[in-house]
């Protein structure tokens, strides 16, 4: 079963805004990785956080972990349209693969 | 050149059909896996492989079946597809252990309709 669940499913902003995406997840885990899917398309990685890290920061990207709630958000500042995409946090743990949650389908309008 | 390649990348088969869908990649990448993705549910692991040698299974692998025939290339085949198995799927490499704290790489996805 999946072990990462987005929230909220689907956000639509206007261009310029900040766009914040959480991410729970129920065991425990050594890192958790936000990509990125442009409609129909490959998934990217974004950017990864070890357990042992509470905030990363890449370009307009900010994520945060919360082991004690077991959760992450990602936060994408001053939004522009290509930013439109849907985005997956995937959990790790172990030597498993990772597992992907449902994804947040984020539509930024210009 | 890209370097996870999905051959074929769009394929409309009928129920009862045998497909095979591949993977080749140019990371020497040793980790390969397959996802698929359907509205609403994310991505699913399929099958996964950590080398040439070893083929594991993943959360949905009925109906699925896997061949890793070299470092590169690592095949799914549907032996008899059925209309559920309509989904967007996906090829992915990784770098070695620990397989968790590497990024994945993706294809850019094989579209498959089931009639």
């Amino acid at each position: 079963s999946q072990q990462g669940e987005e929230d909220p499913q689907a956000l639509s902003i206007q261009e310029g805004e900040n766009a914040t995406m959480n991410c729970s997840y129920k065991t425990s885990i050594n890192n958790l990785q936000w990509y990125r899917q442009n409609s129909g398309r490959g998934l990217v990685h974004l950017i990864l956080i070890r357990s042992n890290e509470r905030e990363k920061h890449s370009g307009r990207l900010r994520v945060t972990l919360d082991t004690s709630k077991k959760s992450s958000s990602l936060l994408i500042t001053a939004s522009r349209a290509a930013d439109t995409a849907s985005y997956f946090c995937a959990t790790g743990s172990g030597n498993t693969p990772l597992v992907f949650g449902k994804g947040t389908r984020l539509s930024v309008i210009a | 050149d890209a370097d996870v390649t999905q051959t074929p990348r769009n394929r409309i088969t009928k129920t009862g059909k045998r497909i095979m869908l591949e993977c080749s990649q140019t990371k020497g990448h040793d980790r390969m896996y397959w996802y698929r993705q359907d509205p609403g549910l994310g991505l699913r692991l399929i099958y996964y492989s950590f080398d040439v040698k070893d083929i594991n299974k993943g959360e949905i692998s009925d109906g699925y079946s896997v061949s890793r025939q070299a470092q590169a290339k690592f095949s799914l085949s549907l032996e008899s597809a059925i209309p559920n198995q309509t989904a967007l799927y996906f090829c992915a490499t990784s770098r070695d252990s620990p397989s968790s704290y590497n990024e994945q790489f993706f294809g850019p996805g094989t579209r498959l309709t089931v009639l």
